[in-house]
């Protein structure tokens, strides 16, 4: 079946350091796998996206790494700050617009 | 320029009972998406709607239906209410051939 799921369900970090969250995926036909961080009370917000055909994208502070042979996904945040603290969730899209989300990480970030 | 919007925030309903929420796209685009999130998971696609017709479903019982109006907002409507269908309800649009979606704070539905 189709999945997306995550490693961790709580991620706690100090303000400063750098934030790892993985991401497994076992749908090999996605083509476009997305980041969204979803704060309380708000719908989920993109972060960051990538295509089947590349294994790095870089943003602001926010780094995707995509490896397709052992079907992993990783959201990497550098010196997280308190703001960065909400659940993350990454998603595949196989093409078709209809987003498949995994269960997300809560990432918390203490002083 | 607005984002997704969504109405009503809250809801409460009584099992058995019928809703409907509604959505207005982010201006510009044309295909609206709708996701239920239960509580500590992520959220499941319903459907999507593009040129006021459903063009693809997600394992959900026909007790969930939609609409999409000429101007491009849409409405989701669940019949027969189940304590199960609590859950936050999550309205997402793009413009198609663009992959971004963008979500809309959603509605958060509690059937008692």
């Amino acid at each position: 079946g189709e999945s997306v799921g995550l490693h961790l369900p709580t991620l706690s970090v100090q303000e400063g350091d750098n934030s790892i969250i993985n991401c497994a995926y076992s749908n090999s036909a996605s083509d476009y796998f997305i980041w969204y961080k979803q704060e309380s009370g708000k719908g989920p917000q993109f972060i960051i996206d990538i295509r089947s055909n590349m294994d790095k994208r870089q943003g602001q502070r926010v780094t995707v790494l995509l490896n397709k042979t052992v079907k992993h996904l990783s959201l990497q945040i550098a010196a997280t700050q308190p703001g960065d603290s909400a659940v993350y969730f990454c998603a595949e899209n196989k093409g078709t617009d209809k987003l498949i989300f995994g269960t997300g990480t809560r990432l918390q970030v203490f002083p | 320029d607005a984002g997704v919007t969504q109405s009503p925030t809250h809801l409460i309903k009584t099992r058995g009972q019928q809703v409907t929420l509604r959505c207005s796209p982010k201006s510009g685009h044309d295909t609206v998406s709708w996701y239920q999130q239960a509580l500590g998971q992520g959220p499941q696609f319903i459907f999507q709607y593009y040129e006021e017709e459903e063009r693809q479903r997600g394992n959900f019982p026909d007790r969930f239906s939609g609409h999409q109006f000429p101007n491009y907002s849409s409405e989701l409507n669940v019949n027969a209410l189940l304590l199960g269908d609590s859950a936050l309800y999550l309205c997402a649009s793009a413009l198609t051939g663009m992959n971004e979606q963008f979500f809309g704070p959603g509605t958060r539905l509690t059937v008692l």
